[in-house]
């Protein structure tokens, strides 16, 4: 079955950027999605496809996809984002979704 | 605006089958593209998808647990309903189901969640 990476954690100042990576063998060739999801709230799509944002989320939020690596950023990082952050794939036979990332907002 | 939310019971026995509601509102699982997912999440773990059905009645289980779930729906109701059988306490966890966004592999709604325990 397909594997998904991330760093269990990732921490960054208010104001600066957060760069969360999601890894698996060419990643490049899937659509990856990405969720951010707080403490006893259910998981919220923010990137999709890759690079998209769904509606309502914001332009700090962005992402990037090659090779075996996909990456979201979170620029200008306000305390409101500090959450659990997943990646998610589909690998033709499995919904399969990363280990999770939490981002911590010092 | 698309809803959902999971209902059941809380408290599940080793070794009963759980069975869980998804009632949601806002689209139907009628037009071509539309889907439901069911996921969970143990306490303090990563996101695990169950099960999808799509709006011509085809389904898809996680290899995993494949065995063990069945999903369906009732489009006259809303509804999609998860089973799972043979509760073990490492079912534990928060169930979640979703909206497959149409013709893409993301969720794009979710519900709240419904936590299940399994202890005698």
């Amino acid at each position: 079955s397909y594997e998904l990476t991330q760093p269990p954690s990732v921490s960054v100042a208010p104001g600066q950027t957060a760069t969360i990576t999601c890894g698996g063998n060419n990643i490049g060739s899937l659509s990856v999605h990405w969720y951010q999801q707080k403490p006893g709230q259910a998981p919220v799509l923010v990137v999709c496809d890759d690079s998209d944002r769904p509606s309502g989320i914001p332009e700090r939020f962005s992402g990037s996809n090659s090779g075996n690596t996909a990456t979201l950023t979170i620029s200008r990082v306000e305390a409101g984002d500090e959450a659990d952050y997943y990646c998610q794939v589909w690998d033709s036979s499995s919904y399969v979704f990363g280990p999770g990332t939490k981002v911590t907002v010092l | 605006q698309i809803t959902l939310k999971e209902s059941g019971p809380a408290l599940v026995k080793p070794t009963q089958t759980l069975t869980l509601t998804c009632t949601f509102s806002g689209f139907t699982l009628i037009p071509s593209g539309v889907a439901v997912g069911w996921f969970r999440q143990p306490p303090g773990k990563a996101l695990e998808w169950l099960a999808l059905i799509y709006w011509d009645d085809n389904v898809r289980y996680s290899p995993s647990l494949k065995t063990r779930i069945t999903i369906a729906k009732d489009t006259s109701k809303n509804q999609v309903v998860l089973t799972m059988t043979h509760m073990d306490p490492v079912d534990t966890g928060t169930y979640y189901c979703a909206h497959r966004t149409v013709y893409k592999s993301s969720f794009d709604y979710w519900g709240q969640g419904t936590l299940v325990t399994v202890s005698s």
